[in-house]
């Protein structure tokens, strides 16, 4: 069975601190595909990333980086220098059938204090 | 902006009745699916339409149904609507072809079931 694991319900930081969202995700198949999306407070889903199985490349992207261990089952992201606006629900998915369906983790709610 | 509209943006209605939520793929894209949000599920996939057809289905209830038209706009029906129902309702969309792509998403539609 295919499971997308975020332990960490919430975090508060202080702004310009680091903070890095935890993703754990389960599946026997081996190609799958990973994604992170945000959901600020007025409630759309963005889309930040996706990863496919195959590309174990670590990415940044301005104050954004991502983490991806195939060996450890762990798809993890980090938010640099964190800022007011990056306060939202950050969501990992995984998808791991041909059209796409996305699986998604519990979230976890990001709180960045001035 | 995603691209992907939803109306109506809110709805409140009672127990018992129907309604039918609305979706406008972003231009070019043949996918659309359907998400519901709520405290106690989390984020769950309902239902997937591939340039008209469904392709794929997740824990969409029986009193739910969706199609899409020709011009590719996807409507989520939900009848004898309970209180359980209560959630945000997300469209995305993606172009649908080949391997998973990223699914783009609409602003919701907030349902309150009275």
């Amino acid at each position: 069975a295919q499971k997308v694991t975020q332990a960490q319900t919430e975090i508060s930081v202080v702004e310009k601190e680091d903070v890095t969202l935890d993703c754990v995700y389960e599946t026997r198949d081996t190609t799958y595909y990973l994604f992170w999306y945000k959901q600020p407070p007025s409630g759309e889903l963005v889309f930040l990333i996706r990863r496919n199985s195959f590309d174990e490349q670590n990415e940044i992207s301005g104050r954004y980086s991502w983490n991806f261990q195939k060996s450890t089952s762990s798809f993890n992201f980090t938010i640099t220098a964190s800022q007011v606006v990056d306060s939202a629900v950050y969501f990992c998915a995984l998808v791991t059938d041909s059209w796409g369906k996305l699986q998604f983790g519990a979230g976890t709610q990001v709180v960045v204090t001035p | 902006d995603s691209g992907v509209t939803q109306t109506p943006k809110h709805l409140i209605t009672a127990t018992g009745q129907r309604v039918t939520l609305r979706c406008s793929p972003r231009s070019g894209d043949l996918s659309v699916y359907w998400y519901q949000q709520s405290l106690d599920q989390g984020l769950q996939f309902l239902i997937q339409y591939y340039n008209g057809e469904e392709r794929a289905k997740g824990n969409i209830l029986e009193r739910f149904s969706a199609q899409q038209f020709p011009d590719l706009h996807s409507e989520l029906n939900l009848s004898s609507l309970e209180l359980g129902d209560s959630a945000l309702y997300f469209c995305a969309s993606s172009v649908g072809a080949g391997e998973p792509d990223t699914q783009y998403f609409g602003p919701g539609t907030r349902l309150t079931v009275l």
